[in-house]
């Protein structure tokens, strides 16, 4: 069974630094690995897409690595700003494509 | 096109009556995701479509819940006699697999409020 932790649960930085975002999965045959955003009460936004046969994407002030033979990827984020501030989730897509997801990290960036 | 729509946004409603939400994904999309999110948690995984068939139904639901995808389109998903501890968001997403498994497109959700 495919369980997806982030580590932090919660992380408040002041506005200009860098900072990583870490997502952990327990089965590596997956076919894809997701970034979302989440905004309170909102939906979930995508941010970056990783295939298997991939090792990283980029998006902007954002890069997502995926490592699927230790089963960790890490999302960086560049210059933040105060309107990154959000909750960021990962998300695995496994065999038949089901998709399951972390409990995600709370971002704060404070001005 | 413009993307995954839910119906209701917020739903209120009493203990014991039955609720169903919709879902309209994106038109080409064969995939279908319901996920069920409480505050400060993840998206929890309730179940999936592909096309009109469905894939699997998570153990943590109950027969109270169901959920259809008539001719492969929107969707539908049920609550039977709603309790307290079904408050929670309901999401639905979308996506497009062929060769490779394709990018999730969320709706806003609905939020059930149980009362």
């Amino acid at each position: 069974k495919q369980e997806v932790t982030q580590i932090p649960a919660a992380l408040s930085v002041p506005e200009g630094e860098n900072l990583v975002l870490n997502c952990s999965f327990t089965d590596s045959a997956i076919y894809n690995l997701q970034w979302f955003r989440q905004d309170p009460g909102k939906g979930l936004t995508s941010l970056l897409l990783i295939q298997s046969s991939q090792r990283e994407q980029t998006s902007g002030r954002l890069n997502a690595s995926l490592d699927k033979s230790s089963g960790r990827s890490t999302l960086y984020i560049a210059a933040s700003q105060p309107g990154d501030s959000a909750t960021y989730l990962c998300a695995v897509t496994g065999l038949w494509d089901k998709v399951i997801f972390g409990p995600g990290t709370s971002l704060s960036v404070i001005p | 096109d413009t993307g995954v729509s839910q119906n209701p946004r917020h739903k209120i409603t009493k203990r014991g009556q039955n609720v169903t939400f919709r879902c309209d994904p994106i038109s080409e999309h064969n995939r279908l995701y319901w996920y069920r999110q409480t505050l400060g948690q993840g998206p929890e995984f309730l179940t999936y479509f592909q096309n009109e068939a469905q894939l699997e139904k998570s153990r943590l639901l109950s027969d109270r819940f169901s959920a259809e995808r008539p001719k492969g389109s929107f969707s539908t998903l049920e609550i039977q006699r709603t309790e307290q501890g079904d408050s929670a968001m309901y999401l639905c997403a979308s996506s497009l697999s062929e060769v490779y498994s394709g990018e999730l497109f969320f709706g806003s959700g609905t939020q059930l409020s149980v009362l």
